[in-house]
């Protein structure tokens, strides 16, 4: 069975600087999803970035980009320019590829709080 | 116009009432799911339906039952509620070939 691990339950980050939050996970397949989202404590769960593992390049959307290194499992998300709308519950998920009805599996999440 | 609805958003009940909760998604998507994440945060699959289709469940209780009339709709019925499944339970939906989920807006169910 695939696992997702976050390995820093909180992190704190001012305002403006960058933050790096980290995944790792494991699994036997060769292609699959991994995913960022994002729940404000709305608890709204929101996309953040998507990135196809047979992708060599790395995924970014706006301030957000992530770190993906294939061979050592590990898919990090980096937030540059921090703002106070960032802080929120961050989760790491993964998904197998093309099986019909199969699940994302989620890390435990990261509590990032923006400091003024 | 929202893509996942779930009704209702909270819902507060006492120990062995049995209870539904409503999904429905506007989007098209073959795959619905139940998710629960629990006080920790920690999400976790329960079912997963593909075209009306019972694909996954999880270790699940029997007293959680999940229904599918139709493509757009998956409701999940909770009988004799117990303290522990006191959570935040999230219906969400995916396209094929499977890439990421649409998550309705969650149900915060409290039993007392």
């Amino acid at each position: 069975a695939q696992t997702v691990t976050q390995s820093q339950p909180e992190m704190s980050v001012q305002e403006a600087e960058t933050v790096t939050l980290s995944c790792t996970y494991d699994t036997s397949e060769s292609d699959y999803y991994l995913f960022w989202y994002k729940q404000p404590p709305s608890r709204q769960m929101i996309l953040v970035i998507r990135q196809e593992a047979y992708k060599q390049q790395n995924a970014t959307e706006n301030r957000f980009s992530v770190n993906f290194q294939k061979a050592a499992k590990s898919f990090s998300l980096k937030i540059s320019d921090s703002q106070l709308g960032d802080a929120a519950m961050y989760f790491c998920a993964y998904r197998r590829l093309n099986n019909a009805g199969n699940m994302l599996t989620f890390g435990g999440g990261t509590r990032l709080m923006v400091k003024p | 116009d929202t893509a996942v609805s779930q009704t209702p958003k909270y819902l507060v009940t006492q120990m062995g009432n049995d209870k539904s909760i409503k999904c429905e998604q506007n989007l098209g998507h073959d795959t619905m799911y139940w998710y629960k994440q629990d006080s920790k945060k920690f999400l976790k699959i329960m079912f997963s339906y593909n075209n009306k289709e019972l694909i996954i469940n999880e270790t699940v209780p029997n007293r959680f039952s999940p229904k599918s009339p139709d493509k757009a709709h998956l409701n999940l019925h909770i009988n004799s509620l117990e303290l522990g499944d006191s959570a935040v339970y999230f219906c969400a939906s995916s396209p094929p070939p499977g890439t990421e989920a649409f998550f309705g807006q969650g149900t915060r169910l409290t039993v007392v």
